[in-house]
């Protein structure tokens, strides 16, 4: 079974760009969630999407935003980049259920110049 | 979210065991613990979770103190493909409606590096 892919895996920016990620998440997998993770740290959680609907949010700015489609593929899309958002972001995605483990992406390198 | 403590790095040797620590002295009685690691240049991948019992399966065991103030994470027998960053995450309930509404708060977790 294919797992959760991300595309594009690497991505240069300039500052006050903006820039569109997106996932694929596994097979039957409705809820998506989007985490950011900067050099030497654990990842972040931005966003969750389950049926297309926004169920959590983290601590980010609107800059910051996603959506999630009826085939369950996501995109987050970052608004006016900031050197500070170069960082992986990774998206995972899990069956329904409360405890159900989350199966994360390679993620997408992202770089701000 | 209940925090976790995990030392910053452990050592093994190949084919030995290893025991990767992790207190969690202010869970709930819903909380349940989840283990999760990253291998470089890779996302995290799920390892192990448990809420009580000790639990196992192909890839370690989770061991939980009886007043689940702590739990150890155990690779039987290490190999070189165990080094990465090991997680532990407390994971609690929230919306029941509509299926998982929920977010894993991860730490700095242990880095494991495994020595042939």
């Amino acid at each position: 079974d294919a797992g959760v892919t991300q595309s594009p895996t690497h991505l240069i920016k300039t500052r006050g760009q903006h820039v569109t990620l997106r996932c694929s998440p596994i097979s039957g997998h409705k809820s998506v969630s989007w985490y950011q993770q900067v050099l030497g740290q654990g990842p972040q959680f931005i966003f969750q999407y389950y049926e297309k609907e926004e169920r959590g949010r983290g601590n980010f700015p609107d800059r910051f935003s996603a959506r999630q489609f009826p085939n369950y593929s996501s995109e987050l899309n970052v608004n006016a980049l900031l050197l500070g958002d170069s960082a992986l972001y990774l998206c995972a995605s899990s069956p329904r259920g409360l405890y159900s483990p989350l199966h994360f992406g390679n993620g997408t390198r992202l770089t701000v110049t | 979210d209940a925090k976790t403590t995990q030392p910053n790095s452990m050592e093994s040797n190949e084919e030995e065991p290893v025991h990767l620590p992790c207190n969690h002295s202010t869970i709930s009685g819903t909380d349940y613990i989840h283990w999760y690691r990253q291998l470089p240049s890779q996302g995290p991948e799920y390892v192990i979770h448990g809420l009580t019992s000790n639990v196992n399966n192909r890839m370690a065991s989770l061991a939980i103190a009886e007043d689940r103030k702590s739990s150890t994470l155990i690779l039987h027998r290490a190999t070189l493909r165990d080094a990465a960053v090991y997680y532990c995450i407390l994971r609690s309930p929230q919306q029941r409606s509509g299926g998982s509404n929920y977010k894993l708060t991860f730490g700095k977790g242990t880095l494991l590096t495994v020595n042939p």
